[in-house]
């Protein structure tokens, strides 16, 4: 069982925009702004899209953003492209020096 | 671009151990520190261990505290993680990460990966 809590899986059509959440405690995602979220394809290492909340990194498209309210952290990806469908992962500081991270969403574009 | 390659995994009974190396390239690998984290299909991704940037503060996950240590070479941009006493449950795909400043910020770049399976 993961630190942080994903909903195993999510969907929607090409153009359209989806939301994952991510949730954990007051010791973490809550207590930090340090949450990152990571993209991976099949068989290929992770690749991160959002750090530190709501920052993307360079060469990251503006269609993914996140946010974060009280426990909750979320990923939205907008304008869904073939290219996006993949596993999504959620990571948080978790104070002294250690780090937890979601089960994963595994986000299918219809 | 950023490069790291992980290599060293393989099958090991339990109980024994086994050494893996990362070598990064492409990036000042002696100004930052770095992660492992392993990924297993039931339970996800799992943070290890940090070494931070000198190799003179490493912090390690409960799970595997006292069996595992990380460490680093910077003359040849290499980052270990030598397993001891291997259990079935550590049995995972490990990827070495880039940690950039601030560490809690968590890893940025990732290598392929390498497999470790612990069975008889």
């Amino acid at each position: 069982q993961s630190a942080l809590t994903q909903p195993p899986s999510a969907s929607e059509s090409p153009g359209q925009s989806v939301t994952i959440s991510c949730t954990g405690t007051s010791s973490d995602v809550g207590g930090f702004d340090y949450v990152s979220w990571y993209q991976q394809h099949p068989g290929k290492a992770p690749k991160l899209v959002i750090c530190e909340v709501n920052k993307r990194p360079s060469g990251v498209p503006d269609r993914f953003s996140g946010s974060k309210s009280g426990n909750t952290a979320s990923l939205t990806v907008s304008g869904l492209q073939a290219e996006d469908e993949a596993d999504y992962y959620c990571s948080s500081y978790a104070g002294r020096n250690n780090w937890v991270f979601g089960g994963g969403t595994k986000l299918t574009v219809l | 671009q950023v490069q790291l390659v992980e290599s060293g995994g393989g099958v090991v009974q339990p109980g024994r151990s086994l050494r893996l190396s990362c070598a990064a390239s492409g990036f000042t690998f002696s100004i930052y520190a770095m992660h492992w984290v392993r990924q297993t299909p039931g339970k996800g991704l799992e943070w290890v261990a940090l070494i931070r940037y000198d190799g003179m503060k490493k912090y390690y996950a409960d799970s595997v505290k006292g069996r595992f240590t990380i460490s680093r070479d910077n003359s040849k941009n290499t980052l270990y993680l030598e397993m001891n006493s291997l259990r079935a449950e550590d049995t995972a795909v490990y990827y070495c990460a880039r940690g950039p400043a601030p560490t809690e910020i968590g890893p940025d770049y990732w290598g392929q990966g390498t497999l470790v399976t612990v069975s008889s």
